[in-house]
C-alpha cells in the first residue's frame, strides 16, 4: 500500500512569489493534514481537509491557503512568500473516523530565497 | 491552552541502555497522546499512543507511561539500538479535532 505523496521534494521560490505544494493521500484516507516544520522546531499545525471542506485552520495567516480535491488529494498555497515561511511543509492522512492517527508523507522543503 | 512540552532536547544513551523521553501537556480536553519516530528526510511515523483511561502501554521495547493528574506523558525505550536514533515527538490530541498539538521534539542519540 502506497504511503502519503508529495510534490515536489525540494522548492526554491523568491520573497513574494507564491508556492503550491501537493499532496496525495493513503488510498481510502479522506482526511489531509498540513503541518509546517521549521528548522529545529516542533510541527505546526496549518490546516484541515475532509471530504472536500476546510474543517480547522491553524494560527497561520491567510495567505497560506489550500483545496482538497474530489480524489481526496490536496495542495496547499502560500502567497506573498516571507523569508520565514522557509521550513518543510508536511502532509498526512488518516483514516475515515480516526482523525487523530496521523500518516505523514516525507514532505516538500520550501525555500525562500 | 494548547501546548505540549517535551524534555530533554537531545538525549545522548549508550546501547542497550534506556532512554526516557517526557512530556507535560496543560488541556484536560486531550484525550490522546501519541509519539512519532522521525528520521532525516523522512516524515514523522507513529510509533506508539495512549488514551487517558490507562497508566501504561507497552509495543516491543517501547513504552507510554502516562500520569493524568500531573498532566504528564513519557516516552519509555529499552534496551535502546543505535537505529533509534532519530528525532522523537510527542503530540496531544482530542477525537474529532482534526489538529494535533505537538513537543519541539527530542534528538535521540544512541551509541554503539
Amino acid at each position: 500500500e502506497a504511503g502519503v505523496t508529495q510534490s515536489p521534494t525540494h522548492l526554491i521560490k523568491t520573497r513574494g512569489q507564491q508556492a503550491t505544494l501537493r499532496c496525495s493521500p493513503i488510498s481510502g484516507h479522506t482526511s489531509v493534514y498540513w503541518y509546517q516544520q521549521a528548522l529545529g522546531l516542533g510541527l505546526q499545525f496549518l490546516l484541515w481537509y475532509d471530504e472536500g471542506e476546510e474543517r480547522n485552520r491553524g494560527n497561520f495567516p491567510p495567505r497560506f491557503s489550500g483545496r482538497q480535491f474530489p480524489n481526496y488529494s490536496s495542495e496547499l498555497n502560500v502567497n506573498a512568500l516571507e523569508l520565514e515561511d522557509s521550513a518543510l511543509y508536511l502532509c498526512a492522512s488518516s483514516p475515515v473516523g480516526q482523525n487523530e492517527k496521523l500518516f505523514f508523507g516525507s514532505g516538500t522543503q520550501l525555500s525562500v530565497l | 491552552q494548547q501546548q505540549v512540552k517535551q524534555s530533554p532536547q537531545s538525549l545522548i544513551v549508550q546501547k542497550g541502555g534506556i532512554s526516557i523521553i517526557n512530556c507535560a501537556y496543560e488541556n484536560t480536553a486531550f484525550d490522546y497522546f501519541p509519539w512519532y519516530q522521525q528520521f532525516p528526510g523522512k516524515g514523522p511515523a507513529l510509533l506508539i499512543a495512549i488514551r487517558p483511561d490507562v497508566s501504561e502501554k507497552k509495543e516491543g521495547r517501547f513504552t507510554i507511561s502516562f500520569n493524568k493528574s500531573a498532566k504528564q506523558f513519557s516516552l519509555h525505550i529499552m534496551d535502546s539500538q543505535p537505529g533509534d536514533s532519530a528525532t522523537y515527538f510527542c503530540a496531544a490530541s482530542w477525537t474529532n479535532a482534526g489538529k494535533s498539538t505537538f513537543g519541539d521534539g527530542t534528538t535521540l542519540t544512541v551509541k554503539p
